[in-house]
């Protein structure tokens, strides 16, 4: 089956760098994604990695080493709208759905 | 552009009365569509995915059930609640040939009582 280890919290200051790691196990890889979910909302792509290296996406970068099956999400310049969870997932063996991490709580302080 | 829309947006039910949450997606056709529960402070459980009309797979066995009449529809049900139904349930859809980016609806937050 696949399962996703993630911390569970990251506490950071503005304008800092924050780095949010995720490792997993799967029965075949199709790729690793990230989501963020605001307090109260529901989640929001942010980026999906298939191949390994780094995606950069204006302040935010996603990383994967396949080999590893390692991947982590990359915050810069961090301000207050970024507190929020943050989740891996990756594709179930079938390819047909999703299975998520349990989350990480990135807390950003002025 | 593609919608998702989920109602009610709230609900406070007591323990033993039936569940019936809706999903629709607007916008695209033949969508995966999935039920997710997250509990309070938690990750997300997937609960059931259709890749097509009638087409159900339960990924966590228990007392709720999963249909989908229609292409665009999707609907979770349950004939008794329990406590532990409480949580806020999500839908969400992705086209066929992309599962990785899933666009989630708004939510339903249920509270069994």
């Amino acid at each position: 089956g696949q399962s996703l280890e993630q911390p569970s919290e990251v506490t950071a200051v503005e304008g800092a760098i924050v780095q949010i790691n995720c490792t997993y196990q799967t029965s075949g890889f199709y790729g690793l994604s990230w989501y963020q979910q605001h307090d109260g909302g529901a989640p929001t792509f942010l980026s999906y990695n298939a191949l390994d290296g780094l995606e950069e996406t204006g302040r935010f970068s996603s990383f994967l080493s396949r080999s590893d099956s390692y991947g982590y999400l990359l915050l810069q310049e961090l301000q207050m709208k970024d507190s929020a969870s943050y989740f891996c997932a990756v594709c179930n063996q079938a390819g047909t759905a999703l299975i998520f991490g349990k989350g990480t709580t990135l807390s950003v302080s002025s | 552009s593609q919608t998702i829309h989920q109602w009610p947006a709230t609900l406070v039910q007591p323990v033993g009365s039936p569940l019936s949450l809706e999903c629709t997606v607007e916008g695209t056709s033949n969508p995966n569509l999935y039920w997710y529960r997250q509990a309070a402070g938690r990750g997300l459980q997937l609960l059931f995915y259709s890749v097509g009309i009638g087409q159900i797979s339960s990924e966590v066995p228990q007392n709720l059930s999963a249909s989908r009449p229609q292409d665009r529809q999707f609907i979770l049900s349950s004939k008794k609640l329990l406590l532990s139904d409480s949580g806020f349930y999500l839908c969400a859809w992705t086209s066929g040939v992309s599962t990785d980016t899933q666009y989630f609806g708004p939510g339903t937050r249920l509270t069994v009582l």
